[in-house]
């Protein structure tokens, strides 16, 4: 069955620095999405993407924050300046169409952890 | 704005028998859709069942079935028959209905289910 992919699974940086998470949707996919949930809190959205651009963004996504589908395959999350509250693990989704039916499938997540 | 929220942290469960997860949501959207999520240790949320907003119906799945009461903005998971594998956090999650709506979901903070054998 496929399956969304994320890279790295951990990842840790110094405060001020810059991160790139990686995801590979479902390669027929058409929506992407990222969230993420801080160590005992809920997941939240950040993003939504879809034809090249943002559909929806949470007051979370900053312009600290970036998305890029840089080519066919990858969907990436930039943090451009790392805060310690970035700490959280990251998940990236996707699905084929905007309808009920059609089922959101989540990476395993990429833990980031900010010193 | 929606909010959902599940106010058992942790629940468990013995092995074979029944547990409820409950899920509370607010919304002033009149269609939307209702889902639940589960996230085995060190893996990815997989979906488990998902409900629409205008089916009167409780929708089920194997073991998995829900109690969505609309009045009451609640959508509780019943688990029958518990298995060791059924071991996870489960999401509560909100999805609006709506024209130009771009499929985000919005999450409560998750009941941590163990199955004792």
């Amino acid at each position: 069955e496929p399956e969304v992919t994320q890279t790295p699974s951990h990842q840790v940086t110094q405060m001020g620095q810059e991160v790139i998470l990686r995801c590979v949707p479902i390669s027929n996919h058409l929506y992407f999405y990222w969230y993420r949930q801080i160590l005992g809190q809920k997941v939240e959205f950040l993003v939504s993407f879809y034809n090249n651009e943002i559909s929806e963004k949470s007051e979370i996504f900053d312009d600290q924050f970036s998305v890029e589908r840089p080519d066919g395959s990858n969907f990436t999350l930039k943090i451009r300046s790392t805060k310690l509250e970035d700490s959280a693990m990251y998940f990236c989704a996707s699905s084929s169409a905007l309808y009920a039916q059609e089922t959101q499938y989540f990476g395993p997540g990429t833990r980031l952890l900010v010193l | 704005a929606q909010t959902v929220t599940q106010s058992q942290p942790e629940m468990s469960v013995q092995e074979a028998e029944t547990v409820t997860l409950s899920c509370t949501y607010d919304t002033s959207e009149s269609d939307y859709y209702l889902f639940w999520y589960k996230q085995p240790p060190s893996r990815q949320m997989i979906l488990v069942i998902r409900q629409e907003a205008y089916k009167q119906q409780n929708a089920t799945e194997n073991r998995f079935s829900v109690n969505f009461q609309k009045a009451a903005k609640s959508f509780s998971l019943k688990i029958s028959d518990s298995q060791l594998g059924d071991a996870a956090m489960y999401f509560c999650a909100y999805r609006s209905a709506l024209t130009g709506n771009t499929g985000k979901l919005i999450f409560g903070q998750g009941t941590t289910l163990q199955v004792k054998p």
